[in-house]
């Protein structure tokens, strides 16, 4: 089965920085999803990518696929208290027979400091 | 919008004891999911119904039952809880399982102690 890498692990930045987490796989991605997960609530969907090179943006927050499909990066321009939480990265790996399964990583908990 | 719901929000169950955990997506999605969310170990699937009528295992389903009640419904049952099922539970559904660009919606999740 398919391992995705999140990094960091954790982040902490003061408000107004922008950052960026990196979700990596040995594997090709086929489809890439990433979440957010406030603490005690449930997993927002943010973005979906599918193609090399296709980037997606939701107000201050964009992703990317890179262009050989092994690795995404959410960025967070201007970062404020509302975008603290839990990101993780979900992908699709094929499992045979036109089938695909969907693994997740392990999370990066975003802490942003006022 | 309900979107996915789940219940209850919170339990406390004594080892041994057993409990369903409810969950009900109006977005008339073929295929549900049940998974659970550890420090540590990210989210493992438990179990999945790819459409109405069918139910396999995931990664981890060992001391669980599911059962597909209808399209809408899905359910999670422990039928003699375990320490080791302490944890967060969540139920998700998307439109068609084993497909990429499969999205999956996560209702809010049930936090389950057992003690």
């Amino acid at each position: 089965s398919q391992e995705l890498e999140q990094s960091p692990q954790s982040l902490i930045v003061q408000e107004g920085k922008n950052l960026t987490i990196n979700c990596t796989s040995s594997k090709t991605l086929y489809g890439l999803y990433w979440y957010k997960q406030k603490y005690g609530e449930g997993l927002i969907f943010l973005m979906m990518l599918q193609k090399g090179g296709e980037e997606k943006s939701h107000e201050k927050i964009t992703a990317k696929l890179d262009e050989k499909k092994q690795q995404s990066s959410l960025h967070i321009t201007a970062s404020q208290p509302s975008h603290a939480g839990i990101y993780l990265c979900g992908a699709d790996s094929y499992s045979g027979a036109g089938s695909y399964q969907l693994t997740f990583g392990k999370g990066t908990k975003l802490s942003v400091i006022p | 919008n309900a979107g996915v719901t789940q219940t209850p929000k919170f339990q406390v169950l004594k080892t041994g004891q057993s409990m369903t955990l409810q969950c009900a997506q109006d977005m008339n999605h073929n295929s549900m999911y049940w998974y659970r969310q550890d420090p540590g170990m990210g989210l493992r699937l438990i179990y999945y119904s790819a459409s109405e009528g069918t139910t396999d295992k995931g990664e981890v389903p060992n001391g669980y039952n599911v059962s597909r009640l209808n399209k809408r419904e899905f359910s999670l049952r422990l039928e003699s809880a375990a320490p080791s099922q302490t944890s967060v539970y969540f139920c998700a559904s998307s439109v068609a399982q084993g497909h990429s660009g499969n999205t999956i919606y996560f209702g809010e999740g049930s936090w389950l102690t057992v003690v």
